[in-house]
């Protein structure tokens, strides 16, 4: 167990529905990042969070944003969903800016 | 930005036997290494990291070699275990670990045949 929480474990909705997964870091962390995985794009880098400031983008959509809470909790929303967007979303969490990243169990979506 | 390749994409290995996983990074500025192993719809799992600053690191069975000239890295599994079949990830990232998000290869299908 990583100490990085995510919820819901599994999400299961339609085309064009909005979703919010929420992911937990580890007790001091500071840092959260999202993460699709999906069988063709494999692991991808979407956006990091530092202490509630947006720090580092990848390949985020603009249909997906996301943010940092004071309480350093975080939640990633995906809008105008597509089949394509079903995936697994992960977050992981460091304690500052030079740490190893621990992931979380992962959120696994799937748009129908 | 930084792009990863991996390979292979799968590998099948007797038990006992070692297994190596290779991975090039395109760009040098690239100074953080982790490896990570994944089973089947679980969360990567960090097994070993390396900076840049170093050129190889070992930990019991595992270690991993760096070399920053030819921007490749490698996995290096010893005396395998049917316990190591899962799929390892290699990553890249700018910043030592935490600074960035990471960039990972497409994955390495590890199997170890009894």
């Amino acid at each position: 167990d990583s100490g990085v929480t995510q919820t819901p474990k599994h999400l299961i909705t339609a085309t064009g529905q909005r979703v919010t997964l929420r992911c937990s870091p580890r007790s001091g962390d500071l840092s959260v990042y999202w993460y699709q995985q999906s069988l063709d794009q494999g692991l991808q880098f979407l956006i990091q969070y530092y202490n509630g400031e947006e720090r580092a983008k990848g390949n985020i959509l603009e249909r997906f944003s996301a943010q940092q809470f004071p309480d350093l909790h975080s939640e990633l929303n995906l809008s105008s969903l597509e089949l394509g967007d079903s995936a697994l979303y992960f977050c992981a969490s460091t304690r500052d800016l030079t740490d190893t990243q621990y992931f979380g169990p992962g959120t696994r979506l799937t748009v129908l | 930005g930084e792009n990863v390749e991996q390979h292979p994409s799968t590998l099948s290995v007797q038990e006992g036997d070692s297994a190596v996983i290779k991975c090039t990074y395109s760009d040098s500025a690239s100074n953080y290494f982790p490896w990570y192993k994944q089973e089947l719809g679980k969360r990567p799992q960090l097994i070993i990291d390396i900076r840049s600053n170093v050129g190889e690191k070992k930990d019991q069975r595992i270690a991993v070699t760096l070399n920053k000239t030819a921007k490749h890295f490698s996995l290096h599994i010893t005396e395998t275990q049917p316990e190591d079949s899962a799929v390892y990830f290699c990553a890249a990232s700018i910043g030592g670990g935490g600074a960035d998000g990471l960039t990972f290869g497409k994955g390495t299908h590890l199997i170890i045949q009894p």
